[in-house]
C-alpha cells in the first residue's frame, strides 16, 4: 500500500484554514489511517486517529475525513504553532506506511 | 515515557544496536512496541514492532537485516540492524504502538545514528 501526500508544500496565513490530502493506493477501512504533526527536533505527534478520531489534548481545530482511499486532515483557524510537516499512516494489522508529508508554512 | 539510546555512529558493514527504555507503563502489557527511522530524502519509514509476547513484525524491505528483542526485566526492547551502510544514516525513534488505535500515540525524543568510517 503506498499513502501519497498532496500538496508536498503549502503556504498558507495564520487565521485561514488547510486542507491536506492523503491518498492511499487501495481502499482501506477508515479506522487504519491515522495523522501526525512533526516539528523541527522532535518526534511525530499523534493527531487524529481512525482517522476522523482526535487524540487526547488535540485541538478542536484539527479535524480528520475520508474513506476507501481518500482521507483528508482539516485545519480551521490556523496559529502559529500549527505550521510543521504532517504525516498520514497507515497500519493494516503487521506492516505500517508512511506518506512522504506535507510542509506546511507561513506564508 | 520513551528513551533511545545506542552509539550514535557505527561502521559501515557492522550492526546498529539501540535501546528504548520505558519509564510510567509496563512493557508486558498488551501493545506493541515500534522502531521508526527518518531521513531528509526518505522521510519516516517504519521498522518494525515487537509485541509484549516476542511476537514481531518487520518491514519487507529491511526484514533480512533486522532483529527486535525485548526485556521484561528491564522494561526496556531493542533493536538491532545488521550489515549497515551509508543509507541507514537517519534519526531513529522508538514508539508505543496502539494496534486498536492503529497507530503510535507514544514517542520516544529520537537518536541520530550516522554510518561512517
Amino acid at each position: 500500500i503506498l499513502l501519497t501526500q498532496s500538496p508536498g508544500t503549502l503556504s498558507l496565513s495564520p487565521g485561514g484554514g488547510a486542507t491536506l490530502s492523503c491518498r492511499v493506493s487501495q481502499s482501506v477501512t477508515s479506522s487504519s489511517l491515522a495523522w501526525y504533526q512533526q516539528k523541527p527536533g522532535q518526534a511525530p505527534r499523534l493527531l487524529i486517529f481512525g482517522a476522523s478520531n482526535r487524540f487526547t489534548g488535540v485541538p478542536a481545530r484539527f479535524s480528520g475525513s475520508g474513506s476507501g482511499t481518500d482521507f483528508t486532515l482539516s485545519i480551521s483557524r490556523l496559529e502559529p504553532e500549527d505550521f510543521a510537516l504532517y504525516f498520514c499512516q497507515h497500519y493494516d494489522g503487521s506492516l505500517v506506511t508512511f506518506g512522504q508529508g506535507t510542509r506546511l508554512e507561513i506564508k | 515515557q520513551l528513551q533511545e539510546s545506542g552509539p550514535g555512529l557505527v561502521k559501515p558493514s557492522g550492526t546498529l544496536s539501540l535501546t528504548c527504555a520505558v519509564s510510567g507503563y509496563s512493557i508486558t502489557n498488551a501493545v506493541w512496541w515500534s522502531w521508526v527511522r527518518q531521513t531528509p530524502t526518505k522521510g519516516l519509514e517504519w521498522i518494525g514492532a515487537i509485541y509484549h509476547t516476542g511476537g514481531t513484525d518487520y518491514n519487507p524491505s529491511l526484514k533480512s537485516r533486522v532483529n527486535l528483542s525485548i526485556d521484561r526485566a528491564k522494561n526496556q526492547f531493542s533493536l538491532d540492524l545488521m550489515s549497515v551502510t551509508a543509507s541507514d544514516t537517519a534519526m531513529y525513534f522508538c514508539a508505543r504502538m496502539s494496534a486498536a488505535m492503529a497507530s503510535m500515540p507514544y514517542w520516544g525524543q529520537g537518536i541520530v545514528v550516522t554510518v561512517s568510517s
